[in-house]
């Protein structure tokens, strides 16, 4: 069984471009999350997807946005680029069950760096 | 959203038991204990969750407090795949909040 797939590994982008990042959940899961890490810091939520809604969101611009398809993988878009956008993302899946978003598995993270 | 607190860092010998612990003063009734762990350059891997009552599984074992502010990843013999940063979280459904965590070198 697969668990969580991101792409790609790593990026490299120049100031005010857009990025695309792609994430296919674990098999059985509806839900998916997506979350940025800084170096040395622990992640920080960006928002959540369900049933091709965005559920949830954190405390970021509207220059992030995503997207969720009908087999449940998702999209993250940034745009207008900046250098403290450069960061690990990271993709998180889970089962949403009675309203509740049971354990969330995390995948690899995509390396994005901005110059 | 429900904080946490946990040391920076944290040293083990290899083969030894490490207590994590966590506090969480602030917790609800219907937050879950969750931990997870990062091993560099990838993201955080599930290591265990709990509610009121203790848990074990293969990976480890999480010791809840009676009143839940607290609560501690027990790992019963270290080994160097083990070093890793540990972060302790809360959370209903919710998304994940997460704090620094403990960063955990194991000797050898």
């Amino acid at each position: 069984d697969a668990g969580v797939t991101q792409s790609p590994t790593h990026l490299i982008k120049t100031r005010g471009q857009q990025v695309t990042l792609r994430c296919s959940p674990k098999s059985g899961h509806d839900t998916v999350s997506w979350y940025q890490q800084a170096l040395g810091q622990g992640p920080q939520f960006i928002f959540q997807y369900y049933e091709e809604e965005e559920r949830q969101r954190g405390n970021f611009p509207d220059r992030f946005s995503g997207h969720q398809f009908p087999n449940y993988s998702s999209e993250l878009n940034v745009n207008a680029l900046l250098l403290g956008d450069s960061a690990l993302y990271l993709c998180a899946s889970s089962h949403l069950l009675a309203g509740v978003s049971e354990t969330q598995y995390f995948g690899p993270g995509t390396r994005l760096l901005v110059l | 959203d429900a904080k946490t607190t946990q040391p920076n860092s944290m040293e083990s010998n290899e083969e030894e038991p490490v207590h994590l612990p966590c506090n969480h003063s602030t917790i609800s009734g219907t937050d879950y204990i969750h931990w997870y762990r990062q091993l560099p350059s990838q993201g955080p891997e599930y290591v265990i969750h709990g509610l009121t009552s203790n848990v074990n599984n293969r990976m480890a074992s999480l010791a809840i407090a009676e009143d839940r502010k607290s609560s501690t990843l027990i790992l019963h013999r270290a080994t160097l795949r083990d070093a890793a940063v540990y972060y302790c979280i809360l959370s209903y459904g919710q998304n994940f909040v997460f704090g620094p965590g403990t960063r955990l070198s194991v000797l050898p």
